[in-house]
């Protein structure tokens, strides 16, 4: 079945740090791919979204480059601030009808110190 | 604020009880999704209403059940409550339909604690 993995977390950074989170993915057909992000007490957000091969998805300075080869969804940002500690989840979706079915990873949680 | 909104957002209950999740779309999505988030399993997805019609299943269990009603708000029952399904209850909505290429949006969640 579909299914994604995630680097272990928790994952640790000083402001202003260089961040990837990893994730890669098995699915049959061609899949959407997701960055979705939980703040504490929250629901999810959609971070950033890639649909074919090649694309980047990017907002906020976060940028992720929907690797097919790899079967990657790599997420980065340059430059962390205290603002983005939250949890991250990658996420695929088959589309068509039900691109809200989502598949997600573990979650990786994120934490900036000042 | 996401537009979906999910009553109530807390819920403490007995095992072996049964309770109601209730989750309204935002205005002009026909989609809603159900997805269950715990410690030990992480976020799955339950169950996809489209337009008052059962679209897609998940890892839902059969003591679970949901509907989506004329008005597109959505209900999801839990009945005969264990302490194993505490956890995070979130739905979410999407326009759906042939407009597939659009984002789901997630509510803020009900957490049921089982005792």
């Amino acid at each position: 079945g579909d299914s994604v993995t995630q680097m272990e977390g928790p994952v640790t950074l000083s402001e202003e740090a260089f961040l990837t989170i990893n994730c890669t993915y098995t699915a049959t057909g061609y899949p959407s791919l997701f960055w979705y992000v939980q703040y504490p007490g929250e629901g999810l957000q959609l971070l950033l979204k890639a649909t074919k091969a090649d694309d980047k998805g990017s907002n906020k300075g976060f940028e992720a480059t929907y690797r097919k080869e790899t079967t990657s969804f790599h997420l980065e940002k340059g430059s962390v601030q205290v603002s983005d500690s939250a949890v991250y989840f990658c996420a695929l979706s088959l589309g068509g009808t039900s691109y809200g079915k989502l598949t997600f990873g573990q979650g990786t949680i994120l934490t900036v110190h000042p | 604020d996401s537009g979906v909104t999910q009553t109530p957002k807390h819920l403490i209950t007995a095992t072996g009880q049964r309770v109601t999740l209730r989750c309204s779309p935002r205005s002009g999505d026909l989609s809603v999704y159900w997805y269950q988030q715990s410690l030990d399993q992480g976020l799955q997805f339950l169950i996809q209403y489209y337009n008052g019609e059962e679209r897609a299943k998940g890892n839902i269990l059969e003591r679970f059940s949901a509907q989506q009603f004329p008005d597109l708000h959505s209900e999801l029952n839990l009945s005969s409550l264990e302490l194993g399904d505490s956890a995070l209850y979130f739905c979410a909505s999407s326009v759906g339909g042939s407009q597939s290429n659009t984002e789901a949006f997630f509510g803020q969640g009900t957490r049921l604690t089982v005792v």
